[in-house]
Formats: C-alpha cells, sequence, structure tokens
C-alpha cells in the first residue's frame, strides 16, 4: 500500500529488552522523523534523517538507536526500555524544506512494563 | 531553540458555532513556517493548514483559517461553523526555514477539542 506505515501498531515489552519499531514509505521521501507523543509535551522528536546513511539527534535521543540503509525504511530501536519510553511513537515523511508538509503514519504504542 | 506554547489545554464549543486556538511562539529567526495539526481519536496526525511567515494574508483553507500575528508571535487557528468531526486534539507546530538540520517541527502541548451536539 501507498503512503506511510508503521509496525508493529501496538506492544508490550518488559524492561530491559530491546524493541524495534519499524517504519516504511513508499514515496521516496529524502526525509524521515521519529516522535514521541506524551500527555503534556506533545510531539518531541527522538531523531530524524535527511537521507540513506544521515541520521541526527532530535530532542529526546537517549535510550534509542536509528539507522537508515534504504530511503525508505526508517527503524526505531530502544535498546534496553525502560518504563518512561511506555508513549505512542510516530513515524514521519517528507520531501524536504520549505512549506512542504511532513506525512505521518499511524503511530505504534508502546507500553513498558 | 524555538518553542511553541498552546495555553488552552481543552475547549468546548457548540456545533455549528465558531472556536478559536490559541498558539503562540519563541522564534529569533525571521523566516519559518506555521502549522496546525488535527489529531482525531484514530490517532492519524492530519494536517489542516500551513502558513508561510513571509506572506502577510492569513491562510484558509474551507471552514479553517488562522490570525498570524507575526510581531506578536502568535498563530490562532478559527474553526467556523464547527462539525462533529471536528472534535480532536490540535497541535500547533513551527518549522524554521535555515538549510540542513532544521527540517523538524517543534510542536506545541495541544488543545482537545470537543464538540458539543
Amino acid at each position: 500500500d501507498a503512503g506511510i506505515t508503521q509496525s508493529p501498531r501496538y506492544k508490550i515489552t518488559e524492561t530491559g529488552r530491546q524493541v524495534t519499531l519499524m517504519c516504511h514509505q513508499t514515496w521516496s521521501h529524502s526525509y524521515m522523523f521519529w516522535y514521541r507523543q506524551d500527555l503534556g509535551h506533545g510531539l518531541r522528536l527522538i531523531y530524524y534523517s535527511a537521507a540513506a546513511d544521515i541520521t541526527d539527534k532530535g530532542e529526546v535521543p537517549d535510550g534509542y538507536v536509528v539507522s537508515r540503509s534504504k530511503t525508505e525504511n526508517f527503524p526505531l530501536t530502544l535498546e534496553s526500555a525502560t518504563r518512561s519510553q511506555t508513549s505512542v511513537y510516530f513515524c514521519a515523511s517528507s520531501t524536504g524544506q520549505g512549506v512542504y508538509e511532513q506525512y505521518f503514519g499511524p503511530g505504534t504504542r508502546l507500553t513498558v512494563t | 531553540a524555538q518553542t511553541v506554547t498552546q495555553s488552552q489545554p481543552e475547549m468546548s464549543v457548540q456545533e455549528a458555532e465558531t472556536v478559536t486556538l490559541s498558539c503562540t511562539y519563541d522564534t529569533s529567526e525571521s523566516d519559518y513556517y506555521l502549522f496546525w495539526y488535527k489529531q482525531p481519536p484514530s490517532r492519524q496526525m492530519i494536517l489542516v493548514i500551513r502558513q508561510e511567515a513571509y506572506k502577510q494574508q492569513n491562510a484558509t483553507e474551507n471552514r479553517f483559517s488562522v490570525n498570524f500575528q507575526k510581531a506578536a508571535k502568535s498563530f490562532s487557528l478559527k474553526i467556523s461553523d464547527s462539525q462533529l468531526g471536528d472534535a480532536a486534539m490540535y497541535f500547533c507546530a513551527y518549522r524554521s526555514d535555515i538549510n540542513f538540520g532544521n527540517e523538524k517541527l517543534t510542536f506545541g502541548t495541544g488543545t482537545r477539542l470537543t464538540i458539543i451536539p
């Protein structure tokens, strides 16, 4: 299907486990982003990527790792999950700068027990 | 760093009435972009309207319009003829116009809008 997809949509994991959230877009957008949404904080940027093999930290990168070997994929890995990482995670993509909008995936609700 | 403030955590409006959601931002830049996103219960983020800072004319999209006051750093959203489908969380967002590294959005904390039938 065309667009931006995330998997899984829901995930429950235990403290200390590694978990990877997947993001895939079919538009060949250069830019991809990971945000987390928490009550009272809105959406905060975790990591972003301007192109394959180019990534950079956002506002809240600690405890997360990203990679981008292919333009269409941008996985987010929690190396050792903590309860504070319980959140809703959104992936987004865009063509570039200017007034171009970011297109968001449907989100992944992650619960760390 | 830029900050975006939405001072109204919750608002409600009667169906068919008009409501205005407030947003202020702090920046030292002169060129930037502002957005309003809607998040219904489905959780999907949907772009409602966008505004380029260099444009003096306020953006409009059907029943949605903005009041952009650059000097006051204010970017409010007006929803006319409110409909039940407008019930959602609304986020104001800012993006710099500086080259590489500033394509990311800075979001406010959101305003939850309830439509009263």
